[in-house]
């Protein structure tokens, strides 16, 4: 079974379209995030959550909302679509928040902003 | 939250010699990750090493912690074609939420 599910694994879409990206981890975390990977392959943090506490990352547009319906679920949605919106979108998952938890990846989303 | 820096941002050798990566970050940490990442997949965790740890192995890695120089190196020995990916490196640090940063990640590619 897949710890950490993501989908769709490919998005094409036009700019100014509102797209989600749903993320599932069937690992009993209390912590998910969400990253962003550009086409150098930098992987940034763009949202902790963890026992209903959102942690931001000031960089992120507020156009990028997290959603969280339960715990494990972490979805993402993008309004308004920009093309240097363009990336991979990982979503993750660890245990309890503590530090030192090994940290479980999806496989990722390729959103393409044409 | 601070970000690990990895170097060199691209390794190229053949197969059976070792490679070397490093880390760099800035503040104090509990520990520090590395992780490996396939192309056109997600990050997979590879070691974990304690911020009163200085050496760790797990099969053909090394990593070695110096908190003196807020430094971290990941050693591939007898390196395969087979290990060509991108590796990072994590920082947790203590206190606060546990949100783990990343760099850009070093790119090895081993030649067969």
């Amino acid at each position: 079974d897949t710890a950490v599910s993501q989908t769709p694994k490919y998005l094409v879409t036009q700019m100014g379209n509102d797209k989600s990206i749903k993320c599932e981890q069937n690992l009993g975390h209390d912590t998910m995030y969400w990253y962003k990977q550009d086409s150098k392959k930098f992987l940034k943090i763009m949202f902790s959550y963890n026992n209903k506490e959102l942690i931001i990352n000031e960089t992120v547009p507020n156009r990028f909302s997290p959603k969280s319906p339960d715990k494990a679920h972490l979805n993402l949605h993008i309004n308004s679509l920009e093309l240097g919106d363009s990336a991979v979108y990982f979503c993750a998952s660890a245990d309890g928040g503590r530090t030192g938890n090994t940290i479980y990846f999806g496989e990722g989303s390729w959103l393409t902003v044409v | 939250s601070q970000q690990g820096e990895e170097d060199p941002q691209a390794l190229s050798i053949q197969e059976g010699e070792n490679a070397t990566m490093n880390c760099s970050y800035k503040t104090s940490i509990n520990n520090l990750q590395w992780y490996r990442q396939n192309s056109g997949r997600g990050l997979v965790h590879l070691i974990l090493i304690r911020s009163n740890e200085r050496e760790k192995h797990s099969g053909r890695l090394r990593v070695t912690l110096d908190t003196s120089k807020k430094s971290s190196s990941l050693l591939i020995t007898a390196s395969r074609a087979a290990d060509t990916a991108s590796y990072f490196c994590a920082t947790a640090t203590p206190g606060g939420s546990y949100i783990p940063t990343f760099g850009r990640g070093t790119s090895l590619i081993v030649h067969p």
